[in-house]
């Protein structure tokens, strides 16, 4: 298996434009993770969906941020409209099983800048 | 303006040594422990986990010990090799809710 696939995998944006990050997770894993890493936060739990069901999404920053996904094969997460403070690493996660306990496999990230 | 960010620790050793890289917990009733490698322009890989019904688990190489009474999690790392060079974040969990992360530790190996 390839593992976590993560595209883009650098985007750079004018602030107010829409971003869409995308997510394939690992084939046979039933939990995905979203997850935001920057210098000032660390990283940090977004949302997570457990057999394509969102459970937590107490982590998504505000209503500019949304995610969903649609099959077991592959999520995104949208941010309309973007804005220089939204630049960060995002992490997306799979792993079998539902909830933390288990192995997470993280991807490679999507470096957002937003200008 | 410059911006401010977290100070990563930093934890510099020789090549063949051995590396300790602590974390402390925040919440007492975490359950579950893992220990994360991130090397440069890579996302987080599972190194080892523990749970709270236990203080020591080994694994390749690797060692991770629970002290639950002060709420704190080292990793230790044998015979350290450049390869291990990476940011090391420690993981914890309670009730499988959620995942918090520490700010992670900085290994740099000396050839």
């Amino acid at each position: 298996d390839a593992g976590v696939i993560q595209s883009p995998r650098h985007e750079v944006t004018e602030m107010g434009q829409e971003v869409t990050l995308r997510c394939k997770p690992i084939s046979g894993h039933n939990s995905l993770f979203w997850y935001r890493q920057t210098m000032m936060r660390g990283l940090e739990l977004l949302i997570y969906f457990n057999n394509n069901v969102p459970i937590d999404d107490s982590g998504m920053p505000e209503d500019r941020f949304s995610a969903k996904m649609p099959n077991a094969s592959f999520s995104t997460l949208k941010i309309q409209p973007s804005e220089p403070r939204d630049s960060a690493v995002y992490f997306c996660a799979s792993s079998y099983g539902q909830g933390f306990d288990t192995e997470a496999f993280f991807g490679q990230g999507t470096r957002l800048t937003v200008v | 303006g410059e911006s401010v960010g977290l100070h990563l620790p930093t934890l510099s050793v020789q090549e063949g040594d051995n590396s300790i890289i602590n974390c402390a917990y925040s919440n007492s009733a975490s359950d579950y422990f893992i220990w994360y490698k991130q090397e440069s322009g890579k996302g987080p890989q599972f190194i080892i986990d523990i749970r709270s019904n236990m203080d020591k688990r080994q694994g390749q190489r690797v060692t991770v010990l629970l002290n639950k009474t002060v709420k704190h999690l080292s990793l230790q790392i044998a015979a350290t090799q450049p390869g291990d060079s990476a940011v090391y974040f420690c993981a914890e969990n309670e009730n499988n809710n959620d995942m918090r992360f520490g700010a992670g530790t900085r290994l740099t190996v000396k050839p």
